[in-house]
């Protein structure tokens, strides 16, 4: 039931460009975003609605089709502090019972 | 404004032993989420408060593992006779409403280790 997130892990150059998937194998109602640094607790990026998209940052954003269940978080022209675990936290059917995925390590070197 | 509070912040405790976990949510926010989480591993669900009702506890391991929340404020996670898979970082986060476009506040966390 957990959502799947790939790629589990990443590498990139500061200034280069991340796709992170995440997929449930359930309807949902909305999905959350989240960064995690080392040690720390997360902390909110984005929402998105069943319905709508919503852009949390400038130069993050994401998407969320709902027929296929998936929400993708998009990280332009990335920056060291953009380095952390990203999860998505998926809602299914307004429950409110957020799930969080597996997870993507994002390392952003200088 | 200040943040979610969870306390302790570490707790070693020996095996058999009850622990309470403490959770003081944003204030004013209506529902608070537990969660436990192993290192590297996303958060995993344990129970959820709207006020003072418990909406879901589904995701408690066991009946060792109980939460209150009496005024629908302060919340706390109680394990009976603790075993070692116990140990980990428990988490609470409180949102401002019901709705799915409200976000999560985590706390810092409290870490259990259980000898």
């Amino acid at each position: 039931q957990q959502p799947v997130q790939s790629p589990q892990a990443v590498i990139l150059r500061e200034g280069e460009d991340a796709v992170i998937n995440c997929s449930s194998s359930k309807a949902l109602y909305s999905v959350h975003w989240y960064r995690q640094k080392h040690g720390e607790a997360p902390v909110f990026l984005m929402i998105l609605l069943k319905g709508g998209e919503q852009k949390g940052h400038e130069k993050i954003s994401a998407s969320f089709n709902e027929k296929k269940q998936q929400s993708s978080l998009y990280l332009t022209a990335s920056q060291l502090s953009y380095s952390g675990t990203y999860f998505c936290g998926t809602d299914r059917s307004g429950t409110y019972k957020y799930i969080f995925g597996t997870g993507t390590r994002l390392k952003v070197l200088a | 404004g200040a943040g979610v509070s969870q306390s302790p912040r570490y707790k070693v405790t020996k095996r058999g032993q009850d622990v309470a976990l403490r959770c003081d949510p944003i204030s004013g926010h209506v529902s608070l989420y537990w969660y436990r989480q192993a290192l590297g591993q996303g958060p995993e669900f344990l129970t959820y408060f709207n006020y003072e009702a418990q909406q879901d506890k589904s995701g408690l391991p066991n009946d060792r593992f109980s939460a209150e929340r009496p005024e629908g404020s302060i919340s706390t996670l109680t394990i009976q006779r603790t075993e070692q898979r116990d140990s980990a970082m428990y988490r609470c986060a409180s949102s401002s409403d019901r709705g799915g476009n409200s976000p999560l506040h985590f706390g810092n966390g409290t870490r259990l280790t259980v000898t």
